[in-house]
């Protein structure tokens, strides 16, 4: 079963628009983190956010934020303001520690075209 | 600045060739991982190795064999490539310690075609 669930594959908004990605993971670990990716054209994979549950999330930009709900297993992105730069691949990712065996999973990602 | 450097950055390969995907990494990192990503796909792990030395198998691994002669190297072996493999390939460093035993640092992909 997957753990990290991206609803949307594709998805196109004007510039200055708000948008919200959403994400739903599946973990039965105590220790986890969270993670928002975006890839690049250039094949770079930008870290935006790290979300550890019991902590504020880290922004990477003031224009990224996240929505997180422990409870339903939840986290969304917030992208305000959207330029046409942030067109690209938006990965959700997981991380569990499991005694020395930490594991990354990543849903299957959400494609941004924003247009000008 | 630390980083993870993939090469080559592109390939061509003939079906039933062997292929060898080579990353660096400067981090210093114990744990090292490849993935591919393919569309309609997130990034679907192949192998990783927790230090030098060490293999072990991730989630798809047939088809592919993974080397760590050294801290900083991890390759990714196609032993005979099929058409089925063409895909980005990723490769990644991890596992700092403390908070940031969850940091990971991403080469900027290797782009492979098998025809």
């Amino acid at each position: 079963a997957q753990k990290v669930i991206q609803v949307w594959s594709t998805t196109s908004r004007q510039e200055g628009e708000k948008l919200t990605l959403d994400c739903s993971y599946k973990t039965s670990q105590v220790l986890y983190h969270l993670f928002w990716y975006k890839h690049l054209l250039s094949g770079e994979m930008v870290l935006l956010i790290r979300q550890m549950p019991s902590t504020i999330a880290i922004e990477r930009s003031g224009r990224y934020s996240v929505v997180f709900q422990k409870s339903r297993k939840s986290i969304s992105l917030v992208i305000s303001t959207l330029q046409p730069d942030d067109s690209g691949k938006y990965f959700c990712a997981l991380w569990e520690r499991r005694n020395n065996n930490n594991r990354i999973f990543f849903g299957d990602g959400t494609q941004l075209v924003v247009k000008p | 600045e630390a980083a993870v450097t993939q090469s080559p950055r592109n390939k061509v390969a003939v079906t039933g060739g062997k292929v060898t995907l080579s990353c660096n990494q400067t981090n210093n990192h114990n744990n090292m991982y490849w993935y591919r990503q393919d569309t309609g796909h997130g990034l679907r792990l192949i192998h990783y190795s927790y230090g030098a030395g060490s293999t072990e198998k991730g989630d798809i691994p047939d088809g592919y064999k993974a080397s760590r002669p050294s801290q900083e190297n991890f390759s990714l072996i196609l032993e005979l490539a099929t058409p089925s493999q063409t895909s980005v390939y990723f490769c990644a460093s991890g596992g700092g310690t403390g908070i940031l035993d969850s940091d990971y640092t991403f080469g900027s992909g290797t782009r492979l075609l098998v025809i």
